[in-house]
């Protein structure tokens, strides 16, 4: 069946530094998603990408579609405490209906102030 | 825009009773609706997936007769455990999907923290 990786588990950074997540889908997808969940929360949609080459910004997040359609990438440019929690990236479960999502093992992101 | 509630937020039970979880969409009409399961520092399993009107569709390996799905309306959807047991202890999260032509996103509720005793 599809699988979605996400590399890295996790990430702790120093306040300021940048941080990147990477998912891969072992089959091409039709879009892809991307949710963040802080500590004790739920996971909040973050972005949808469709496009094959896409990127899209918000504020200091980047998001990157690839060409192939299999992979993306989640940048954050100079961290900030607000920016820990868990970042996970999704995909449709293949040939079904209903919008059914894979989600990747997510990367708990860490900032040190 | 896009908000899910989730009530109750947190019950503790005791072993051998049942718990109804209800997950609603406030300002939207939810075409189809998720019940996840999510252990600490772990992803989102996906128990089932719900549609108005119709029996939800189980994933391999959960038991439809002890987690009861019922999709009441566009904007209901509850998940009655049965029977709990101390391993049904977790979060449980649903989500919602308005159902836009070409968007996929699903809209989280808060989660329910289960814990039998």
């Amino acid at each position: 069946g599809q699988q979605v990786m996400q590399i890295p588990q996790y990430q702790h950074v120093q306040e300021g530094e940048d941080f990147t997540t990477y998912c891969n889908s072992s089959t091409t997808l039709s879009n892809i998603q991307w949710y963040k969940q802080r500590p004790g929360g739920h996971p909040v949609f973050l972005i949808q990408l469709v496009k094959s080459g896409e990127v899209k910004k918000q504020k200091r997040l980047t998001f990157q579609f690839g060409e192939a359609k299999k992979n993306s990438s989640l940048h954050i440019t100079a961290t900030q405490t607000t920016d820990v929690g868990t970042y996970f990236c999704a995909g449709p479960a293949g040939g079904t209906s209903y919008g059914k999502l894979t989600f990747g093992q997510g990367t708990i992101l860490t900032v040190h102030p | 825009g896009a908000v899910v509630s989730q009530h109750p937020s947190w019950v503790i039970c005791k072993s051998g009773t049942s718990v109804k979880i209800e997950c609603r969409s406030l300002d939207f009409q939810a075409t189809t609706m998720f019940w996840y399961r999510q252990f600490p520092k772990q992803s989102l399993m996906l128990m089932a997936t719900s549609n108005e009107g119709s029996k939800a569709t189980y994933e391999q390996g959960v038991e439809k007769d002890k987690f009861l799905i019922n999709h009441a309306s566009l904007t209901l959807s509850t998940l009655t455990v049965t029977s709990a047991h101390p391993e049904d202890s977790s979060f449980y999260i649903c989500s919602a999907r308005p159902g836009l032509a070409g968007s996929y996103e699903q809209y989280f509720g808060p989660g329910t923290r289960l814990t039998v005793t």
